[in-house]
Order: C-alpha cells, then structure tokens, then sequence
C-alpha cells in the first residue's frame, strides 16, 4: 500500500493528451512539491518533473506538472509511441513516525 | 554530467549480511543529499533510507529500521548501504539517488543503474 496514490493504469492514442493523477495528504503533497519520474523496462527512473513543475534540461515540454491541495498531476501533451512506460510520483512526507520519500505506486501508461 | 554508480549487489542466505557502495562523478558530492531507493521484481518503486549532504541526519523506512544503515564518505565521494539480517522480502534492484541540497525539496533527482541484491537460500 503505497502513501501516494496513483491509477494503475492509463492510455491514450497518439497525438492526445493524457493526465495521471496523484492523491496524497496532508503530510506530504499538502506542504511539499513533487517529483516525477519515467521508468521504461528493465532501466533506472528518469526524472522528468521536479518541484510540482520544473522540468529539467532535455525533458521535452510537452511534460508538464501541477498541485492542487493535496493531489498533484503530470500532464503529457502530444502523446508518443516512445511515451509507454511506468510513471511515478513522489514528495517528502513529513509524517512524524517516519519522515521520508513517499512514492507512489505507479502508473502504465499505454499507447494504443 | 552526474553519474553514481552502484556495487555490491549479488546472491545472499537470509539472515547474513551485505554492504552496497554507491561511487559519484560530475557533482559537488557533499551538497547533495542522497538515498537509497529500491524495486523488487515487477513491483515500483520503495523508499529504503536518505542521508543529508554532511551526513549528520539519516532516515529509514520502517521496513529496514534497524538492520540497514545508510552513511556516506565525503572525501571518497561514496554513498554506503549497509545491509543486516537480510530476508527474501529485501529482494530487489537498489538504486542510489542524489538531489541537490538546495533544490527545494529532498526527493531524488539524479539516479543510477542499480544493484540486483537476491536472498535465497
């Protein structure tokens, strides 16, 4: 049980525009910005969106993040064949038991 | 460019131990926080513990309080995760992964190619 909250799964076809979708709370998403990041098989998460909607050098911006209270969203334009993979989300959780990195639990994204 | 490499991962019996070395390049090492992070076989991703850039704060998730830690060697430009008591369940690729300490926030930015650690007997 992940403490990020993500949709196991998402599609759409070429050219579209897809959101997934990122449910935290308070001690988290709530006071802390977010990352997320591109995982294609058998390769090390790539960071795509950093402080809820920073993109780093050479990540196209047809990627694109944002924050609502205590959910966030990562927003990809355009969609490409090259685009299918595993996305993740994460944001420190300044839970008082355990403070540290939250993920969650990530969602495929296929295109069809 | 920045590069961590991991190492030390491999096949080990439950309940003995195993030290994985993490080695940075194309960074100012000691302003960077940094994390283990891992991924068992087909699962996502699972926080494992996080050091701060002077070494002085650690953390860990529940899972692995108390059997791993986590420290660091500034001067060798090194990330260390010591691993105790091992189980099945800690079977997984364990990545390191850096973040600038004054990036906004603690999460991992940078990553490397991750170490395979199996436990079976």
């Amino acid at each position: 049980q992940s403490v990020l909250t993500q949709p196991p799964s998402a599609s759409g076809t070429p050219g579209q525009r897809v959101t997934i979708s990122c449910a935290g709370g308070s001690s988290n998403i709530g006071i802390q910005t977010v990352n997320w990041y591109q995982q294609l098989p058998g390769t090390a998460p790539k960071l795509l969106i950093y402080n809820t909607n920073q993109r780093p050098s050479g990540v196209p911006d047809r990627f694109s993040g944002s924050k609502s209270g205590t959910s966030a969203s990562l927003a990809i334009s355009g969609l490409q064949s090259e685009d299918e993979a595993h996305y993740y989300c994460a944001a420190w959780d300044d839970s008082l038991n355990v403070p540290g990195v939250a993920f969650g639990g990530g969602t495929k994204l296929t295109v069809l | 460019e920045v590069q961590l490499v991991e190492s030390g991962g491999g096949l080990v019996e439950p309940g003995r131990s195993l030290r994985l070395s993490c080695e940075a390049s194309g960074f100012t090492f000691n302003n960077f926080e940094l994390h283990w992070v891992r991924q068992a076989p087909g699962k996502g991703l699972e926080w494992v513990s996080y050091i701060s850039s002077g070494g002085g704060n650690t953390f860990y998730a529940d899972s692995v309080k108390g059997r791993f830690t986590i420290s660091r060697d500034n001067a060798k430009k090194s990330l260390y995760l010591q691993m105790n008591s091992l189980r099945a369940e800690d079977t997984a690729v364990y990545y390191c992964a850096s973040v600038p300490d004054y990036g906004g926030n603690s999460v991992p930015r940078y990553w490397g190619q991750g170490t395979l650690v199996t436990v079976s007997s």
